[in-house]
């Protein structure tokens, strides 16, 4: 199975903040790469697909870059609406696999 | 707007078998892989199955293959996942969800507790 890792598993930030989140694959995923972010209770919102395509709705504030086996999700001026779990996944390959989380919290 | 509502789960005894259900709105369901991905506290989001707009392709993740049945229904907008022989390490909150170019549209959610 392909392995994804996000880093860092936690973060704090203020309003206005620039945010980055990193993921890991374990091998080369085609960019087949997604984002999605996740609020208590909620199920997860796909914010990028194929790691740097904005899904219709989201904000232009958020962003995906990266190739092969590293990608990154930016948020360019963090808004309150915006601390929430923030999730990558694979589509490359089954299992489709999911990074571990990372809880981005008000500083 | 694409819906997707969910129904089924509950608590269960170890051993036991379950059904959940998608009732799938607001889009053309028949045109649409669909899959079913859980999330629990100590394994996070697991992806499970997912099934192809006519009923195949179908894959499994191995830890449900051959306890877990995914099926859809087209004429009545419906996804299914049978589970059986259920262990303590299926609890979770279980999502049905519109495999497009990632997971575009998920159900609610669907607690499954396996406890005696």
């Amino acid at each position: 199975d392909i392995q994804m890792t996000q880093s860092p598993s936690s973060l704090s930030a203020s309003v206005g903040d620039r945010v980055t989140i990193t993921c890991r694959a374990s091998q080369n995923i085609n960019n087949y790469l997604n984002w999605y972010q996740q609020k208590p209770g909620k199920a997860p919102n796909l914010l990028i697909f194929a790691a740097f395509n904005l899904q219709s709705g989201v904000p232009s504030r958020f962003s995906g870059s990266g190739s092969g086996t590293d990608f990154t999700l930016t948020i360019s001026t963090l808004q309150l609406e915006d601390f929430a779990t923030y999730f990558c996944q694979q589509s490359d390959t089954t299992p489709y696999t999911f990074g571990q989380g990372t809880k981005l919290e008000i500083k | 707007q694409e819906l997707l509502v969910q129904s089924g789960g509950g608590l269960v005894e170890p051993g036991g078998s379950l059904r959940l259900s998608c009732a799938a709105s607001g889009f053309t369901f028949s045109d649409y892989y669909m899959s079913w991905i859980r999330q629990s506290p100590g394994k996070g989001l697991e992806w499970l199955s997912y099934i192809g707009p006519s009923g195949n392709p179908i894959y499994y993740a191995d830890s449900v293959r051959g306890r877990f049945t995914i099926s859809r229904d087209n004429a009545k907008n419906s996804l299914f996942l049978f589970m059986n022989s259920l262990t303590a390490e299926d609890t979770a909150v279980y999502y049905c969800a519109r495999d497009s170019v990632g997971y575009d549209s998920w159900g609610q959610g669907t607690l499954v507790s396996v406890s005696s």
